[in-house]
Protein backbone atom coordinates (compact mmCIF):
# COMPACT_ATOMS: atom_id res chain seq x y z
CA UNK A 1 0.00 0.00 0.00
CA UNK A 2 1.28 3.12 -0.82
CA UNK A 3 2.61 5.52 2.22
CA UNK A 4 1.30 8.89 1.27
CA UNK A 5 -1.69 9.32 -1.80
CA UNK A 6 -1.50 13.03 -3.78
CA UNK A 7 -4.84 12.33 -6.09
CA UNK A 8 -4.57 15.14 -7.99
CA UNK A 9 -2.04 15.45 -10.70
CA UNK A 10 -2.88 18.73 -11.18
CA UNK A 11 -4.85 21.84 -10.04
CA UNK A 12 -5.66 25.66 -11.15
CA UNK A 13 -6.60 28.34 -8.95
CA UNK A 14 -7.05 31.12 -9.79
CA UNK A 15 -5.44 34.11 -8.23
CA UNK A 16 -6.13 35.55 -4.51
CA UNK A 17 -8.22 32.30 -4.39
CA UNK A 18 -8.17 29.32 -1.60
CA UNK A 19 -6.87 26.23 -2.72
CA UNK A 20 -6.54 22.70 -1.07
CA UNK A 21 -4.33 20.14 -1.97
CA UNK A 22 -5.27 16.09 -1.08
CA UNK A 23 -3.03 14.29 0.57
CA UNK A 24 -4.03 10.89 2.77
CA UNK A 25 -1.25 8.46 4.62
CA UNK A 26 -1.40 5.23 6.00
CA UNK A 27 0.74 4.31 8.75
CA UNK A 28 0.17 1.98 11.57
CA UNK A 29 2.48 3.82 13.89
CA UNK A 30 0.96 6.10 16.72
CA UNK A 31 3.62 8.76 16.10
CA UNK A 32 4.56 9.95 13.04
CA UNK A 33 4.64 13.67 11.21
CA UNK A 34 3.57 15.34 7.73
CA UNK A 35 5.54 17.59 5.98
CA UNK A 36 4.30 19.48 3.06
CA UNK A 37 6.94 20.52 0.74
CA UNK A 38 6.84 23.17 -2.48
CA UNK A 39 9.21 22.30 -5.27
CA UNK A 40 9.28 25.10 -8.55
CA UNK A 41 10.50 24.18 -11.77
CA UNK A 42 13.89 25.51 -10.29
CA UNK A 43 14.16 21.99 -8.44
CA UNK A 44 14.76 22.98 -4.92
CA UNK A 45 12.34 21.54 -2.00
CA UNK A 46 11.00 24.21 0.38
CA UNK A 47 9.53 23.28 3.74
CA UNK A 48 5.93 25.17 3.98
CA UNK A 49 4.76 23.26 7.23
CA UNK A 50 4.69 20.33 9.75
CA UNK A 51 2.06 18.53 11.67
CA UNK A 52 2.93 16.10 13.98
CA UNK A 53 0.78 12.88 14.76
CA UNK A 54 -0.13 14.44 18.13
CA UNK A 55 -0.07 17.76 17.74
CA UNK A 56 -3.99 19.01 19.26
CA UNK A 57 -4.22 22.05 17.07
CA UNK A 58 -3.99 22.35 12.77
CA UNK A 59 -0.56 23.54 11.77
CA UNK A 60 -0.66 27.40 10.28
CA UNK A 61 2.58 28.74 9.06
CA UNK A 62 1.29 32.12 7.33
CA UNK A 63 -0.96 31.59 3.85
CA UNK A 64 -0.67 27.93 4.60
CA UNK A 65 -2.69 25.94 6.94
CA UNK A 66 -2.92 21.94 7.73
CA UNK A 67 -6.12 20.54 7.40
CA UNK A 68 -5.25 17.29 9.59
CA UNK A 69 -8.37 14.87 10.11
CA UNK A 70 -6.46 12.05 11.84
CA UNK A 71 -9.47 9.33 12.00
CA UNK A 72 -9.37 10.07 8.13
CA UNK A 73 -5.36 9.59 7.70
CA UNK A 74 -5.90 12.78 6.16
CA UNK A 75 -3.24 15.92 6.16
CA UNK A 76 -4.89 18.57 2.99
CA UNK A 77 -3.04 21.49 2.42
CA UNK A 78 -5.09 24.63 2.44
CA UNK A 79 -3.26 27.70 0.62
CA UNK A 80 -5.18 30.74 0.59
CA UNK A 81 -5.04 33.64 -1.56
CA UNK A 82 -3.45 32.21 -4.02
CA UNK A 83 -0.43 34.58 -5.39
CA UNK A 84 1.32 33.91 -9.00
CA UNK A 85 4.36 32.56 -7.41
CA UNK A 86 2.71 29.40 -5.57
CA UNK A 87 2.90 27.93 -9.02
CA UNK A 88 5.06 24.49 -8.42
CA UNK A 89 4.77 21.01 -7.40
CA UNK A 90 3.76 20.18 -3.84
CA UNK A 91 4.75 16.87 -2.08
CA UNK A 92 3.53 15.30 1.25
CA UNK A 93 5.29 13.38 3.13
CA UNK A 94 5.43 11.73 5.87
CA UNK A 95 8.19 10.37 9.15
CA UNK A 96 7.18 7.53 10.88
CA UNK A 97 7.74 6.55 14.33
CA UNK A 98 9.74 8.58 16.95
CA UNK A 99 12.14 11.24 15.82
CA UNK A 100 15.09 9.33 16.21
CA UNK A 101 13.80 7.37 12.99
CA UNK A 102 14.04 9.65 9.93
CA UNK A 103 13.44 7.89 7.29
CA UNK A 104 10.54 10.29 4.93
CA UNK A 105 8.25 8.88 2.42
CA UNK A 106 7.09 11.09 -0.46
CA UNK A 107 4.06 11.56 -2.40
CA UNK A 108 3.89 11.45 -5.97
CA UNK A 109 3.05 15.33 -5.99
CA UNK A 110 0.69 17.90 -7.06
CA UNK A 111 1.32 20.56 -9.68
CA UNK A 112 -0.54 23.78 -8.93
CA UNK A 113 -1.02 26.60 -11.43
CA UNK A 114 -2.17 29.79 -10.35
CA UNK A 115 -4.02 31.44 -13.34
CA UNK A 116 -3.54 35.23 -13.31
CA UNK B 1 23.12 32.03 3.01
CA UNK B 2 23.33 29.35 5.86
CA UNK B 3 21.44 26.65 3.97
CA UNK B 4 21.88 23.33 2.20
CA UNK B 5 24.11 24.08 -0.39
CA UNK B 6 25.02 21.45 -3.15
CA UNK B 7 27.75 20.66 -6.21
CA UNK B 8 27.62 20.93 -9.20
CA UNK B 9 23.85 21.91 -9.92
CA UNK B 10 24.10 19.96 -13.32
CA UNK B 11 26.46 16.70 -14.11
CA UNK B 12 26.64 15.05 -17.85
CA UNK B 13 28.60 12.18 -18.19
CA UNK B 14 28.87 9.09 -20.76
CA UNK B 15 27.96 5.98 -19.53
CA UNK B 16 30.75 3.80 -17.16
CA UNK B 17 32.08 6.94 -16.28
CA UNK B 18 32.35 7.61 -12.24
CA UNK B 19 30.54 11.36 -10.94
CA UNK B 20 30.85 12.53 -7.23
CA UNK B 21 28.29 15.00 -5.83
CA UNK B 22 28.90 17.06 -2.81
CA UNK B 23 26.66 18.60 0.13
CA UNK B 24 27.20 20.58 2.41
CA UNK B 25 24.50 20.41 5.15
CA UNK B 26 23.17 23.48 7.50
CA UNK B 27 26.37 23.83 9.65
CA UNK B 28 24.77 22.75 13.27
CA UNK B 29 22.91 20.22 11.55
CA UNK B 30 23.89 16.16 13.11
CA UNK B 31 22.05 14.39 10.06
CA UNK B 32 22.06 14.54 6.04
CA UNK B 33 20.28 12.66 4.00
CA UNK B 34 20.62 11.58 -0.01
CA UNK B 35 17.61 11.29 -2.24
CA UNK B 36 16.59 10.58 -5.69
CA UNK B 37 14.29 12.02 -7.58
CA UNK B 38 13.16 10.97 -11.28
CA UNK B 39 10.67 12.69 -13.66
CA UNK B 40 7.24 12.94 -12.15
CA UNK B 41 8.12 11.22 -8.92
CA UNK B 42 8.90 12.32 -5.37
CA UNK B 43 11.96 12.08 -3.98
CA UNK B 44 13.01 8.79 -2.77
CA UNK B 45 14.78 8.05 0.11
CA UNK B 46 18.69 6.65 -0.54
CA UNK B 47 20.40 6.93 2.51
CA UNK B 48 21.19 8.84 5.82
CA UNK B 49 24.04 10.13 7.91
CA UNK B 50 24.03 10.89 11.97
CA UNK B 51 27.25 12.57 12.43
CA UNK B 52 29.88 10.47 10.47
CA UNK B 53 27.59 7.43 10.78
CA UNK B 54 25.84 5.99 8.11
CA UNK B 55 22.68 4.79 9.47
CA UNK B 56 20.50 3.26 7.25
CA UNK B 57 21.13 2.64 3.31
CA UNK B 58 17.75 1.68 1.23
CA UNK B 59 17.77 -0.81 -1.13
CA UNK B 60 17.61 1.88 -4.37
CA UNK B 61 21.31 2.00 -3.38
CA UNK B 62 22.99 -0.63 -5.49
CA UNK B 63 27.04 -1.95 -4.80
CA UNK B 64 27.40 1.24 -7.22
CA UNK B 65 26.78 4.14 -5.23
CA UNK B 66 28.81 4.93 -2.13
CA UNK B 67 27.96 7.50 0.08
CA UNK B 68 30.77 9.34 2.83
CA UNK B 69 30.35 12.07 5.57
CA UNK B 70 33.93 11.98 6.97
CA UNK B 71 34.10 14.60 9.37
CA UNK B 72 30.24 14.42 10.13
CA UNK B 73 30.42 17.87 7.91
CA UNK B 74 30.17 17.94 4.27
CA UNK B 75 29.46 14.68 2.37
CA UNK B 76 29.77 12.81 -0.97
CA UNK B 77 27.41 10.95 -2.93
CA UNK B 78 29.51 8.62 -5.59
CA UNK B 79 28.00 6.82 -8.45
CA UNK B 80 30.52 4.56 -10.12
CA UNK B 81 30.28 3.30 -13.86
CA UNK B 82 26.80 5.27 -14.10
CA UNK B 83 24.30 3.92 -16.12
CA UNK B 84 21.33 5.42 -18.04
CA UNK B 85 18.94 4.78 -15.49
CA UNK B 86 20.73 6.88 -13.28
CA UNK B 87 19.97 9.66 -14.43
CA UNK B 88 17.78 12.29 -11.88
CA UNK B 89 18.03 14.71 -9.76
CA UNK B 90 20.13 14.00 -6.75
CA UNK B 91 18.50 15.98 -3.71
CA UNK B 92 20.25 16.44 0.01
CA UNK B 93 19.07 17.11 2.91
CA UNK B 94 19.81 18.11 6.68
CA UNK B 95 17.88 18.34 10.25
CA UNK B 96 18.48 19.20 13.54
CA UNK B 97 16.42 18.15 16.65
CA UNK B 98 13.85 19.10 17.92
CA UNK B 99 11.43 18.50 15.26
CA UNK B 100 13.65 17.00 12.98
CA UNK B 101 12.71 18.54 9.26
CA UNK B 102 14.34 18.22 6.61
CA UNK B 103 15.76 21.32 5.38
CA UNK B 104 16.86 20.81 1.45
CA UNK B 105 19.70 21.74 -1.03
CA UNK B 106 19.63 22.88 -4.63
CA UNK B 107 19.87 19.52 -6.21
CA UNK B 108 22.37 17.73 -8.43
CA UNK B 109 20.94 17.00 -11.89
CA UNK B 110 22.20 13.85 -13.56
CA UNK B 111 22.30 13.33 -16.96
CA UNK B 112 24.14 9.78 -18.09
CA UNK B 113 24.10 9.67 -21.95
Amino acid sequence: AQKITQTQPGMFVQEKEAVTLDCTYDTSDPSYGLFWYKQPSSGEMIFLIYQGSYDQQNATEGRYSLNFQKARKSANLVISASQLGDSAMYFCAMREGLEGYQKVTFGIGTKLQVIP
Amino acid sequence: DTGVSQNPRHKITKRGQNVTFRCDPISEHNRLYWYRQTLGQGPEFLTYFQNEAQLEKSRLLSDRFSAERPKGSFSTLEIQRTEQGDSAMYLCASSSLPRETQYFGPGTRLLVL
